[in-house]
């Protein structure tokens, strides 16, 4: 079934350790995007990727990287987890020819960060 | 000023009237307008995309945009209970590289049976 996978589905995490959240899609989509929604703040930006090889900051970057080595994987990577990055975390992808194209996500990660 | 802005809600509506969402945006906002829909614990579907003034339907749903009051809304007719849900406003910036959608804190959907 074509889509985008997201793991785990959800984690547990003590403050302080290493953390990557998986996403992979299968839509051969160029752009893709980590959110993350935090109850009365919606969904924030943290990093994308226009193309495999290219990444870019978003709204909210600091504590987290990512890397885009092929079309399907975009890995979101906490070096070092804190209490505030308990969200909800989102991975989306996009074809990017204009801004006609439909933005879909994968199912999301629930962080708890103690 | 924030780029997308909601009313959080909830909207409370009774079965089978037209509950109407509304959304403004900021002029950096470019000219790409989404809504989509998300279930409590889901992740977020689109519903309607609407790229030019006027009215946009499929379905039940009708999307209006009048870019002079930069201004859109989703119009749900015939609301049923499953239509409760948190509807998220999202548009494209321009001059960002992001290409990104930028989202609205979403508005609450309650229809009532």
């Amino acid at each position: 079934i074509a889509g985008i996978t997201q793991a785990p589905t959800s984690q547990i995490l003590a403050a302080g350790r290493r953390m990557t959240l998986r996403c992979t899609q299968d839509m051969r989509h160029n752009a893709m995007y980590w959110y993350r929604q935090d109850l009365g703040l919606g969904l924030r930006l943290i990093h994308y990727s226009n193309t495999a090889g290219t990444t870019g900051k978003g709204e909210v970057p600091d504590g987290y990287s990512v890397s885009r080595a092929n079309t399907d994987d975009f890995p979101l990577t906490l070096a070092s987890a804190v209490p505030s990055q308990t969200s909800v975390y989102f991975c989306a992808s996009r074809v990017l020819a204009g801004d006609y194209n439909e933005q879909f996500f994968g199912p999301g990660t629930r962080l708890t960060v103690l | 000023q924030k780029e997308v802005e909601q009313n959080s809600g909830p909207l409370s509506v009774p079965e089978g009237a037209i509950a109407s969402l509304n959304c403004t945006y900021s002029d950096r906002v470019s000219q790409s307008f989404f809504w989509y829909r998300q279930y409590s614990g889901k992740s977020p579907e689109l519903i309607m995309s609407i790229y030019s003034n006027g009215d946009k339907e499929d379905g039940r749903f009708t999307a209006q945009l009048n870019k002079a009051s930069q201004y859109v809304s989703l119009l749900i007719r015939d609301s049923q209970p499953s239509d409760s849900a948190t509807y998220l406003c999202a548009v494209i910036l321009r001059d960002t590289g992001r290409r990104a959608l930028t989202f609205g804190s979403g508005t609450r959907l309650q229809v009532q049976p």
